[in-house]
C-alpha cells in the first residue's frame, strides 16, 4: 500500500498546548498536503508543502518537510477547542493523486 | 465554507435501487475527483477527471458509474449497490490535475450513503 502513517493516532492537549503530529510516507513526492476533518465532515484544506520546500508556516500552523526521511510534522501551537478534528497528511504523487495517511485524532480539551 | 457543493448530504438506498450522487462547483477547476471514506479511514481517491474526461479510475467496481456533464459538474451514478459500499462519498477539485501541478485540492462536505 502507498498509504501514509502518521502518528500518534490520537493526541489529547489541553487548550494553549502545542500539539505536533508525524506523517511518514513511502514514495517520491510532488508535494504534501494537510487537511482537518471535522467528525462526519468534509476535508478543510490547511497547507501545502512542496518537495523542494522545508518549512512552511500559516498562522498557527507550522509544516516541515524532510525528503530524505520521506517525513512531515504538523505544529499547531496555542491550540484551541476549536482546532478538535482528525488531521491528515495527503502526499501527492505528481498527477495531484493524494494518497492520504492514517490520521491523527487530536482532542483539545478547553 | 467549502465552494465545492454536494447533494444530497444523506442518502438512504436498497440494493436494488439506482441513485446519484452530485456535485458542484464554480471556481474554474478544470480537475475534479471522487473520493470514498469509510468510518474512521483516511479518503480513498476512486476516479479523477481532468477537462471532462476520466483520467484515472482506481479499479472501481462498476456499480460506481461516474459522469462529468460540464466543467462544474460531477455525478456519481450508483446502482445495485452492496451494504458494504456504506460510506461517505467526498468530490473534490483543483485548478488542474497535470503532472508537477501541485495545486490546492478542495473539498465538499461529502455525500453520507447508507446502502440496506
Amino acid at each position: 500500500s502507498q498509504q501514509g502513517e502518521e502518528d500518534p493516532q490520537a493526541l489529547s492537549i489541553q487548550e494553549g498546548e502545542n500539539a505536533t503530529m508525524n506523517c511518514s510516507y513511502k514514495t517520491s513526492i510532488n508535494n504534501l498536503q494537510w487537511y482537518r476533518q471535522n467528525s462526519g465532515r468534509g476535508l478543510v484544506h490547511l497547507i501545502l508543502i512542496r518537495s523542494n520546500e522545508r518549512e512552511k508556516h500559516s498562522g498557527r500552523l507550522r509544516v516541515t518537510l524532510d525528503t530524505s526521511k520521506k517525513s512531515s510534522s504538523l505544529l499547531i501551537t496555542a491550540s484551541r477547542a476549536a482546532d478538535t478534528a482528525s488531521y491528515f497528511c495527503a502526499t501527492d504523487l505528481g498527477f495531484q493523486k493524494l494518497v492520504f495517511g492514517t490520521g491523527t485524532r487530536l482532542l483539545v480539551s478547553p | 465554507d467549502t465552494e465545492v457543493t454536494q447533494t444530497p448530504k444523506h442518502l438512504v438506498m436498497g440494493m436494488t435501487n439506482k441513485k446519484s450522487l452530485k456535485c458542484e462547483q464554480h471556481m474554474g477547476h478544470r480537475a475534479m475527483y471522487w473520493y470514498k471514506q469509510k468510518a474512521k479511514k483516511p479518503p480513498e481517491l476512486m476516479f479523477v477527471y481532468s477537462y471532462e474526461k476520466l483520467s484515472i479510475n482506481e479499479s472501481v467496481p462498476s456499480r460506481f458509474s461516474p459522469e462529468c456533464p460540464n466543467s462544474s459538474l460531477l455525478n456519481l451514478h450508483l446502482h445495485a449497490l452492496q451494504p458494504e459500499d456504506s460510506a461517505l462519498y467526498l468530490c473534490a477539485s483543483s485548478q488542474s490535475s497535470e503532472w508537477g501541478a501541485g495545486n490546492t485540492i478542495y473539498f465538499g462536505e461529502g455525500s453520507w450513503l447508507t446502502v440496506v
